[in-house]
């Protein structure tokens, strides 16, 4: 059975700088997909960045970004100039494909990080 | 587009009660998913369905646990005989079902059994 670790409970950042959260996962598969997932005090989890593990390049979008080490089976998430709105519970996910293959999302989560954001 | 809407936002029961919470995916979904949420936890995937066929539902957590999408449109979680075991928060969500497509997340119910 596959398993994701984050193990920062807790980080904080300064508003306009840079953090890292990290996201550890076990496997034997070789194709998968990684996520990150934010869940503000409002409880929905919203999509932040996603990367398949057959690409080598990282993924970005605008201010976040990933750093995707395969062999270390680690899936860090950075967030440049960060904001007050970043503020909330980061969570890495995995997704085996012969779950998502065909679109289905069977996601398994790690135990998150919360962030907080310091203006 | 209204997302994916839950019903209620918060239920609070007594230990043995049944309760059912209702999940109204995005129009156009035919994948809909429930998780469960525990304190200090990351969700736990409970089961989906395509349309209105339950194509995985070996990770219900106990035979007191059942889910509905009798028209493949909105989709009920049951639980019967509650125990405080159950106290958690129940997520749905919904997506095309299709590949490399996103998943979207409703704000979930939050269950109280006393």
């Amino acid at each position: 059975a596959q398993t994701v670790t984050q193990s920062q409970p807790e980080m904080s950042v300064q508003e306009a700088e840079t953090v890292t959260l990290s996201c550890t996962y076990d496997t034997s598969e070789s194709d998968y997909y990684l996520f990150w997932y934010k869940q503000p005090p409002s409880r929905q989890m919203i999509l932040v960045i996603r990367q398949e593990a057959y690409k080598q390049q990282n993924a970005t979008e605008n201010r976040f970004s990933v750093n995707f080490q395969k062999a270390a089976k680690s899936f860090s998430l950075k967030i440049s100039d960060s904001q007050l709105g970043d503020a909330a519970m980061y969570f890495c996910a995995y997704s085996s494909p012969k779950y998502s293959g065909a679109g289905s999302y069977q996601l398994t989560f790690g135990k998150g990080t919360k962030l907080s954001v310091i203006p | 587009d209204t997302g994916v809407s839950q019903n209620p936002r918060h239920k609070i029961t007594k230990r043995g009660q049944n309760v059912t919470f209702r999940c109204d995916p995005i129009s156009e979904h035919n994948r809909l998913y429930w998780y469960r949420q525990t304190l200090g936890q990351g969700p736990e995937f409970l089961t989906y369905f395509q349309n209105e066929a339950q194509l995985e539902k070996s990770r219900l957590l106990s035979d007191r646990f059942s889910a509905e999408r009798p028209k493949g449109s909105f989709s009920t979680l049951e639980i019967q005989r509650t125990e405080q075991g159950d106290s958690a928060m129940y997520l749905c969500a919904s997506s095309l079902g299709v590949k490399n497509e996103k998943l979207f997340f409703g704000s979930g119910t939050q269950l109280s059994v006393l």
